[in-house]
């Protein structure tokens, strides 16, 4: 149903390295979000962006940055990952139209274990 | 504070029969959105129902109907002739506004298993 793609699916990589969540959306969705969610718990909203060149950080305070160059793509990036960054990633898109957010599309996650 | 709250952490029902998932919120804004996502085992988070608060009437999306309650800031999810699919987390969230900025708030989910 949505048009919005994360990768990869499943990492294991090891503490210490770099890694980036890419996610990107063929709908042209100006707003862009990542959550992240702990198995079978809440999402908790960690960084959005309301367009091109815009990011902002989400209530739960995180390590990772992100970047918006275009409209589709919305990366995520862990620059030395942890064993405490060990959680799903959940990108989401969705429409800036008239007030309050219309709908937003979710990718299908990122499970992410750092050993 | 802008929150969701989903007071029934599991649900459990029988095939066929009706289960209604619990839901309330806390907003000062006059104007939002709600929404049940579903999020089966594994697989990708979608959109069961949307209310918009200014409407009165209940949304309803074939088996799946919300009571939306304004006043009391309640929106329970309803779902009829519950089936094996519908068995999966079920999330409470509603669009706020806050320092100009726009984001959706999530509850905490229930889970919800329907059984053969």
């Amino acid at each position: 149903e949505a048009d919005i793609y994360q990768t990869p699916r499943y990492l294991v990589i090891g503490t210490g390295k770099k890694i980036t969540l890419e996610c990107s959306q063929t709908m042209g969705h100006d707003k862009m979000y990542w959550y992240q969610q702990d198995p079978g718990m809440e999402l908790h909203l960690i960084h959005y962006s309301y367009g091109v060149n815009s990011t902002e950080k989400g209530d739960l305070s995180s390590e990772s940055t992100v970047s918006r160059i275009r409209t589709e793509h919305f990366p995520l990036t862990l620059e030395s990952a942890r064993p405490s960054h060990t959680s799903q990633y959940l990108c989401a898109s969705s429409e800036i139209k008239g007030q309050g957010v219309k709908r937003a599309f979710f990718g299908q996650g990122t499970r992410l274990t750092v050993v | 504070a802008q929150t969701v709250t989903q007071s029934q952490p599991e649900m459990s029902v029988q095939e066929a029969e009706t289960v209604t998932l619990s839901c309330t919120y806390d907003t000062s804004e006059s104007n939002y959105y709600l929404f049940w996502y579903k999020q089966p085992p594994s697989r990708q988070m979608i959109l069961v129902i949307r209310q918009e608060a200014y409407k009165q009437q209940n949304a309803t999306e074939n088996r799946f109907s919300v009571n939306f309650q304004k006043a009391a800031k309640s929106f329970s999810l309803k779902i009829s002739d519950s089936q094996l699919g519908d068995t999966a987390m079920y999330f409470c969230a509603f669009t706020v506004t806050q320092g100009g900025s726009e984001k959706l708030v999530f509850g905490k989910g229930t889970k919800l298993t329907v059984n053969p």
